[in-house]
């Protein structure tokens, strides 16, 4: 079965960085890309970005793309999510989500984490 | 950036009654778009992929249809673990999301 384990609830002051874990069992780790979206207080959906896995190739979103770092650790199947300079706006819960389809990039986003809150205020 | 407007914003129903929920694409996606659904306190779960295949283990009370601009998600008979928010989404890039309509 697959699961998607996300790191606990976080607290930053404004300027400050944010790193979010998400650790996957359950499936072979890197024949799926793991995408991040975010979604504020009572909001919608943001996606954030994709990383494949395998060989670690990264597309953020322009609106975070020179905020954001996707990256990943294939020895613990744990994808990791790091935020910088952050701001009140940035305040969401932050999932993590499997591409549906295995060996390619599908955008569609199948199992998801239980996400991460992350709060921004001074 | 391609805007996904749903409607309506929200859908007052009665369960076993039928649900159509539009999503329309400010440009052509071809059938490029999935439907979730979201309970409180829950993560999204797709429902729809590539606008007209059920995604695993989504029972065929749910079906989606439409291309280019105009979707629709309807649900057949309304049960009452479907009374939820739904969104769709495009997967161009960048992959965008619409507003959502909550079924009530």
């Amino acid at each position: 079965q697959v699961h998607l384990v996300q790191s606990g609830a976080e607290v930053r002051k404004p300027g400050a960085s944010v790193k979010v874990s998400c650790t996957t069992s359950g499936y072979t780790f890197t024949n799926y890309c793991l995408h991040w979206v975010r979604q504020a207080p009572g909001h919608g959906l943001e996606w954030m970005g994709i990383i494949n896995p395998r060989g670690g190739t990264v597309i953020n979103a322009q609106k975070f793309h020179d905020r954001l770092t996707v990256t990943r650790d294939t020895s613990t199947r744990t994808v990791y999510m790091e935020l910088s300079s952050l701001r009140s706006e940035d305040t969401a819960v932050y999932y993590c989500a499997r591409d549906y389809s295995a060996g390619r990039w599908s955008y569609y986003l199948g199992s998801w984490g239980q996400g991460s809150l992350v709060t921004v205020s001074s | 950036e391609i805007v996904l407007t749903q409607s309506p914003a929200t859908l007052s129903l009665s369960p076993g009654e039928r649900a159509t929920l539009s999503c329309r694409a400010s440009q052509s996606i071809s059938n490029s778009l999935a439907w979730y659904q979201q309970k409180p306190g829950q993560a999204p779960r797709l429902l729809i992929y590539d606008a007209s295949y059920r995604a695993t283990g989504i029972p065929p009370r749910f079906s989606g249809s439409g291309s280019g601009t105009d979707f629709t998600l309807t649900i057949g008979s309304l049960e009452p673990e479907d009374f939820a928010l739904y969104y769709c989404q495009q997967r161009s890039d960048p992959v965008t999301f619409g507003q959502g309509t909550r079924l009530e």
